[in-house]
């Protein structure tokens, strides 16, 4: 599986949008862009994924470049329940289902 | 239609005795995936079972850890003998199985060994 990139922290405004931004400059045409979210202590929680469109779901949107080397994560209006551990996962289908969760990013939503 | 269900989900043993946990995956899931989070660190894969199988132990430490996912009942994740190191939260997902699922994690089993 690619490997991915992202910023150990960011802060966002409670209301404003989000764009978490991951680089996956290595990822290979069967690739999957996945996210994913841990809040304080809890389960990883899936957000959203995508292959070489952009998505949109009722949480939030992804972007993917069109060379798919890299993608930004939006939420487009941050409360401060969304204060959390983002990860960013790229993984080929079939490939022992294993997800690799690296160090993601801390998203502070402050007041 | 419940989640995947973790139990306990705080456990606490004293060194040398065994810690067992337990993941009933979502209905229908019949790929189970183990993950320890030590504190402060990343989730790290451990061990993906399909029923009666163990597909992937490559995360899994060589001794004292073993899981199994059984025809019936719930997949167990064992740890024999605990020690300090292995305090950390143990977290369960399930899958379909298909290829562009994500996983459905659990909240996991917070294990201290005191």
């Amino acid at each position: 599986d690619a490997k991915t990139t992202q910023p150990p922290s960011m802060d966002c405004a409670e209301g404003r949008a989000a764009n978490l931004p991951c680089n996956h400059s290595t990822i290979s045409g069967n690739e999957y862009v996945y996210w994913y979210r841990q809040i304080h202590s809890q389960g990883p929680q899936y957000i959203i994924h995508g292959l070489k469109n952009n998505e949109t779901n009722e949480m939030a949107s992804l972007i993917i470049t069109e060379d798919r080397k890299s993608s930004t994560l939006i939420l487009p209006h941050a409360t401060l329940r969304d204060t959390a551990v983002y990860y960013c996962i790229v993984r080929a289908p079939y490939n022992f289902n294993k997800f690799y969760f690296g160090s993601g990013t801390k998203l502070n939503v402050k007041p | 239609n419940a989640g995947v269900m973790q139990n306990p989900r705080h456990l606490v043993r004293r060194r040398g005795q065994e810690a067992r946990l337990r993941c009933s995956p979502v209905k229908g899931h019949s790929h189970v995936y183990w993950y320890r989070q030590l504190p402060e660190e990343g989730l790290k894969f451990m061990v993906y079972l399909q029923k009666e199988n163990i597909i992937d132990e490559s995360g899994m430490p060589k001794e004292r850890f073993s899981a199994e996912f059984p025809k019936e009942g719930p997949s167990i994740l064992r740890i024999q003998q605990v020690v300090r190191g292995d305090s950390a939260a143990y977290f369960c997902a399930s899958s379909q199985g298909t290829e562009n699922y994500g996983y459905t994690f659990g909240s996991g089993t917070r294990l201290t060994v005191v």
